[in-house]
């Protein structure tokens, strides 16, 4: 069955710190893995996606397919990253993305 | 820059109620989605359209129905509403490939 999994609801980091939002995917194939990031008040949006292999405000994420893992990080938290965090798959032909249940990302001063 | 569009941010309809959630997007895209946002549960595709006058069903299609008669236009229709309903609704397209563009998504509350 096609999964993603994020163990973490709330993640509450402090500035400066670093962060990992964790993510873990059950797909039989190969999926396209993608982060959404969802501000206070703002629209649902793409951070980045696996295939661009780019850092996207200071944040990264490896696609680990032995570990099925798509786990994202910062170096160093600011107080602009608390979101609400998405972690998503797309692997069949019609374009659908299945979305974890998202990670709420609390940068404590 | 795409842009999606919601008829309304907010919404507040009486349980029975048929309800109309409209979606647009202004750049020609094929699929469209609609979603439900709930804390806990992340998003939940409710039903996708490929093209005019195509749906398909997503994962919680039970009490909703959508209708798209234009490529730019995906509606949401809750036949008769109920409380179990009171969500956020977010829509979405998409062009040829999988990342998605969202509205600003519409508050339901159904009482």
């Amino acid at each position: 069955a096609q999964r993603v999994t994020q163990p973490e609801k709330l993640l509450s980091v402090f500035k400066g710190a670093p962060v990992e939002l964790k993510c873990n995917y059950s797909y039989s194939g190969s999926p396209e893995l993608f982060w959404y990031v969802q501000y206070s008040r703002q629209r649902l949006q793409l951070l980045l996606r696996h295939i661009s292999r780019e850092s996207i405000k200071g944040f990264t994420a490896d696609l680990n397919k032995g570990e099925t893992s798509f786990h994202l990080k910062k170096p160093f938290a600011q107080e602009e990253d608390s979101a609400m965090y998405y972690c998503a798959l797309s692997g069949s032909r019609d374009d659908k993305i299945i979305f974890g249940k998202g990670t709420r990302l609390h940068i404590l001063p | 820059d795409v842009k999606v569009t919601q008829s309304s941010r907010y919404l507040v309809k009486r349980t029975g109620e048929k309800v109309f959630l409209e979606c647009v997007q202004d750049m020609d895209h094929e699929n469209m989605f609609w979603y439900r946002q709930d804390p806990g549960l992340g998003l939940r595709l409710i039903y996708f359209s490929y093209d005019v006058k195509m749906k398909e069903k997503g994962d919680i299609p039970e009490g909703y129905s959508v209708s798209r008669e234009k490529k730019e236009r995906f509606s949401l229709i809750l036949e008769s509403a109920s409380t179990n309903q009171t969500s956020m609704y977010l829509c979405a397209s998409t062009s040829r490939g999988p990342e998605q563009y969202f509205g600003p998504g519409t508050r339901l509350t159904v009482t």
